[in-house]
């Protein structure tokens, strides 16, 4: 079975630092990965997605994306945070065969102070 | 291009009585997934539903039900409610099946069972 796992539950950084929001994953075969994020009261907004090829993923808003196979890790970075980035970010998994559902990690409060 | 909708997105019940969210698809996608979000739980997955037929289903009591019509809207029931059935329901949609085809989410109906 495929599973998520965001070890932190928070993460707090100064604006204008990078940010780095982690997520490991566990599926049977080549993964899609993607990565959400959630402000107050609203669904969830699709970022950016790894699906093959290329390492690092860029997605909206300057958020990017590292995959590494040999750590089983998708890390959600960002070089300088905004206040504005503050929100719930959630890592999603799919496995390549079949009609898996998409699994998702507990999710990852993101808090950038001014 | 329209996002997804659902409907509506507040609704107060009282335990034993059901209800039923609506949810429509960004036009041209036939594939419609719906999820429970809880603090304690996180996003879990119910059911989703491809060209009309349910395809997955999540680890979910018999209560909880749904439906997709010809043009791809969907409806989600819950019977019997409980207290712990309070929750946001989220719903999905993604244009095919494909595994590597990331969900759009809409704003999501936040149900709260008395």
């Amino acid at each position: 079975a495929q599973s998520v796992a965001q070890p932190e539950d928070q993460v707090n950084v100064a604006e204008g630092n990078p940010l780095t929001v982690k997520c490991t994953y566990s599926v049977s075969g080549n993964p899609y990965l993607f990565w959400y994020v959630q402000y107050p009261n609203r669904g969830l907004q699709f970022l950016l997605k790894y699906i093959t090829g290329d390492n690092l993923v860029k997605g909206s808003y300057g958020f990017e994306a590292e995959f590494n196979k040999s750590q089983t890790s998708f890390h959600l970075k960002k070089p300088s945070a905004l206040v504005s980035d503050s929100a719930l970010y959630f890592c999603a998994v799919r496995g390549p065969a079949g009609n898996t559902p998409l699994v998702f990690g507990k999710g990852t409060r993101l808090s950038v102070i001014a | 291009k329209a996002g997804v909708t659902q409907t509506p997105r507040y609704l107060i019940k009282t335990r034993g009585q059901q209800v039923t969210l609506s949810c429509s698809p960004i036009s041209g996608h036939r594939s419609v997934s719906w999820y429970q979000q809880t603090p304690g739980q996180g996003l879990q997955f119910l059911f989703e539903y491809f060209s009309e037929t349910q395809r997955n289903k999540g680890n979910f009591p018999g209560r909880f039900s749904g439906r997709q019509f010809s043009n791809s809207r969907s409806e989600m029931n819950v019977s019997t409610l409980e207290l712990g059935d309070s929750a946001l329901y989220l719903c999905a949609s993604r244009f095919d099946g494909g595994q590597h085809n990331e969900q759009f989410f809409g704003p999501g109906t936040r149900l709260t069972v008395l």
